[in-house]
């Protein structure tokens, strides 16, 4: 098993552009999460996902979209990246009720915004 | 003020030693406590739960203190490979969906 994977790794973007960043898992997880990780923060989380077709809004929403149009896949888009989007993105997954709080973490996404 | 604080250190602790150290949280509504470690540039992981009646995993002891709002984690005999930064985790609410408050981490260096 893979667990979670991200892609890309690395981006650097221009400000005003657009980008995808995709999550998926082989674990058959319910739950989805998408978090940032911020220097001298703690992660915070963007949007969530608790099942195939549904996505709800987190801590911190504003300028990110999301879609899991199928289980395994969970997406964040930026439509208009700005500097302040600068950031370590991680995605999480987890089982479901009863076992939600053990989060399985890809390897992140380090994204840049110039 | 922060709903998860930590002491963001490093604690820089000689090998075989011990180290200590506590997180405070502010929902007391929450009901569920975790320890996550997480490796430089690399993902968290989840390193154990927190109990009330306080937990031990190998050399590793976790106490929940509810009166006063705040979770510990001692670590014995400590390894080079215990070098990381340890995630305070809270749950924030009573929902099943796993919404989670992450601190922003203690970080400990275990020096030969």
């Amino acid at each position: 098993n893979a667990g979670v994977t991200q892609t890309p790794k690395f981006r650097v973007l221009k400000t005003g552009q657009s980008m995808t960043l995709l999550c998926a898992q082989d674990m058959n997880h319910e739950y989805m999460y998408w978090y940032r990780q911020d220097p001298g923060m703690g992660l915070r989380l963007i949007h969530y996902s608790v099942g195939e077709g549904t996505t709800a809004k987190g801590e911190v929403p504003d300028g990110y979209n999301v879609s899991r149009l199928k289980k395994q896949n969970f997406l964040l888009g930026l439509e208009s990246a700005a500097p302040s989007q600068t950031s370590v993105y991680f995605c999480a997954s987890s089982h479901g009720p009863g076992s939600a709080y053990e989060q399985y973490f890809g390897p992140g996404t380090r994204l840049t915004v110039t | 003020r922060k709903e998860v604080e930590q002491d963001p250190g490093p604690f820089n602790v000689p090998e075989g030693a011990t180290v200590a150290f506590n997180c405070t949280y502010s929902n007391s509504a929450s009901q569920s406590f975790f320890w996550y470690r997480q490796d430089c540039r690399k993902e968290p992981k989840l390193l154990m739960s927190v109990y009330s009646s306080g937990n031990e995993d190998g050399r590793f002891t976790a106490q929940l203190n509810r009166a006063s709002q705040y979770i510990s984690l001692l670590i014995r005999d400590s390894k080079l490979s215990d070098s990381a930064t340890y995630l305070c985790v809270v749950n924030k609410g009573t929902d099943s969906w796993g919404k989670l408050q992450f601190g922003a981490g203690t970080q400990v260096v275990v020096t030969p």
